[in-house]
């Protein structure tokens, strides 16, 4: 069965400087998303993406996160000057149609970041 | 509470039983959907159910909605240990327009001992 794949599993980084958390979708979904969750709580939307632009993001999404599709297959999300505070696991997912027409998403195992 | 509720907050059972989960929200939905999360992995879909259905069946696994009371329940028959893991409801809001975003609850950590 296809999955979304994401990498590196886990990633630790030096608060101020930039990561890049990279996903491959499904080959033939076409909506992406990033999700994240805090150790002990609950998963949060960030961020939702189609046809090479942004459709939906959350208050989290901040200037300091970009997204990107930099070829038919992968999927990044960059966090620009980390902070503590972005210490998470980041789920990326992806769907074949929209949610609201009843398309589930499906989510990749997430890639644990941690900021020292 | 806060959108997506789930309770309890944790269930332990026997190999063989049946657990039921329980998920409230606040706002009307779109659709709600279950997950499977098992230690350290990430969100398996379960199962979608729309705004105007009532029940759902996939496999073990059976989903109803109830939209006037705004919840959901998952029943799990004939568990086993294999089913271990957190279950997360989320919902689509029925607001918004065109929205893709999932509002994920807290989670039931479900144990069944072997």
């Amino acid at each position: 069965e296809p999955e979304v794949t994401q990498t590196p599993s886990h990633q630790v980084t030096q608060m101020g400087q930039e990561v890049i958390l990279r996903c491959v979708p499904i080959s033939n979904h076409l909506y992406f998303y990033w999700y994240r969750q805090i150790l002990g709580q609950k998963v949060e939307f960030l961020v939702s993406f189609y046809n090479n632009e942004i459709s939906e993001k959350s208050e989290i999404f901040d200037d300091q996160f970009s997204v990107e599709r930099p070829d038919g297959s992968n999927f990044t999300l960059k966090i620009r000057s980390t902070k503590l505070e972005d210490s998470a696991m980041y789920f990326c997912a992806s769907s074949v149609g929209v949610s609201g027409g009843n398309q589930p998403q499906h989510f990749g195992d997430g890639t644990r970041l941690s900021i020292l | 509470s806060q959108q997506g509720e789930e309770d309890p907050q944790a269930l332990s059972i026997q190999e063989g039983e049946n657990a039921t989960m329980n998920c409230s929200y606040k706002t009307s939905i779109n659709n709600l959907q279950w997950y499977r999360q098992n230690s350290g992995r990430g969100l398996v879909h379960l199962i979608l159910i729309r705004s105007n259905e009532r029940e759902k069946h996939s496999g073990r696994l059976r989903v109803t909605l109830d939209t006037s009371k705004k919840s959901s329940s998952l029943l799990i028959t004939a568990s086993r240990a294999a089913d271990t893991a957190s279950y997360f409801c989320a919902t689509l809001s029925a607001y918004g327009g065109a929205t893709n975003k999932l509002i994920f609850g807290t989670g039931t950590l479900l144990a069944v001992q072997p």
